[in-house]
């Protein structure tokens, strides 16, 4: 079965600092891959996907078969990227299931 | 631009009620997915459905059923709500590229 591991729960960074949002995945497929953002008291979107390889709010996030991982990495950050950020993958098909991690809360301090 | 409402921001119900958690969109995907989602835990999939009448079980099932009679609504149901069934609910579309876009979500907490 298909798994999405996080393995930490919050980040803490000073504005301007560079941030690295872990992800780690199993599967033995051919996965796409997601990351997913909520800021706070809104709803949980969409961030971006590995097919897409575009830089979106100065987010990238590199497919790594080899390491099997998915990070989420941003040069400076900044305050308004303070936020809960999701991993996650599917493994296509017609139902479009989604696996999610279990979630890392960042923030940025001014 | 897309929208799935729900029905609910903020509910609060009794042990042993029943429950409906509406969710509605606005365009004519056929995925739609339902989701608790607690601190610690992330997203965990309750059920989701690719069509009308269709429905599959997700990761966490017990103590919930689904509902699609029309294309466009997917109502989750709590038939005896529990204590432990506290949580944040989200529902889903989900897109052909695999991308799915959420309701602002039901807080629902049973007392």
């Amino acid at each position: 079965a298909q798994r999405v591991t996080q393995p930490e729960k919050l980040l803490s960074v000073f504005k301007g600092a560079p941030v690295e949002l872990k992800c780690n995945y199993s599967y033995s497929g051919s996965p796409e891959l997601f990351w997913y953002v909520q800021y706070s008291r809104q709803r949980l979107q969409l961030l971006l996907r590995h097919i897409s390889r575009e830089s979106i709010k100065g987010f990238t996030a590199d497919l790594n078969k080899g390491e099997t991982s998915f990070h989420l990495k941003k040069p400076f950050a900044q305050e308004e990227d303070s936020a809960m950020y999701y991993c996650a993958l599917t493994m296509g098909g017609a139902n479009s299931k989604l696996t999610f991690g279990k979630g890392i809360t960042l923030s940025v301090r001014p | 631009d897309v929208k799935v409402t729900q029905s609910s921001r903020y509910l609060v119900k009794r042990t042993g009620e029943k429950v409906f958690l509406e969710c509605v969109q606005d365009m004519d995907h056929e995925n739609m997915f339902w989701y608790r989602q607690d601190p610690g835990l992330g997203l965990r999939l309750i059920y989701f459905s690719y069509d009308v009448k269709m429905k599959e079980k997700g990761d966490i099932p017990e103590g919930y059923s689904v509902s699609r009679e029309k294309k466009e609504r997917f109502s989750l149901i709590l038939e005896s709500a529990s204590t432990n069934q506290t949580s944040m609910y989200l529902c889903a579309y989900g897109t052909s590229g695999y991308e799915q876009y959420f309701g602002p979500g039901t807080r629902l907490t049973v007392t």
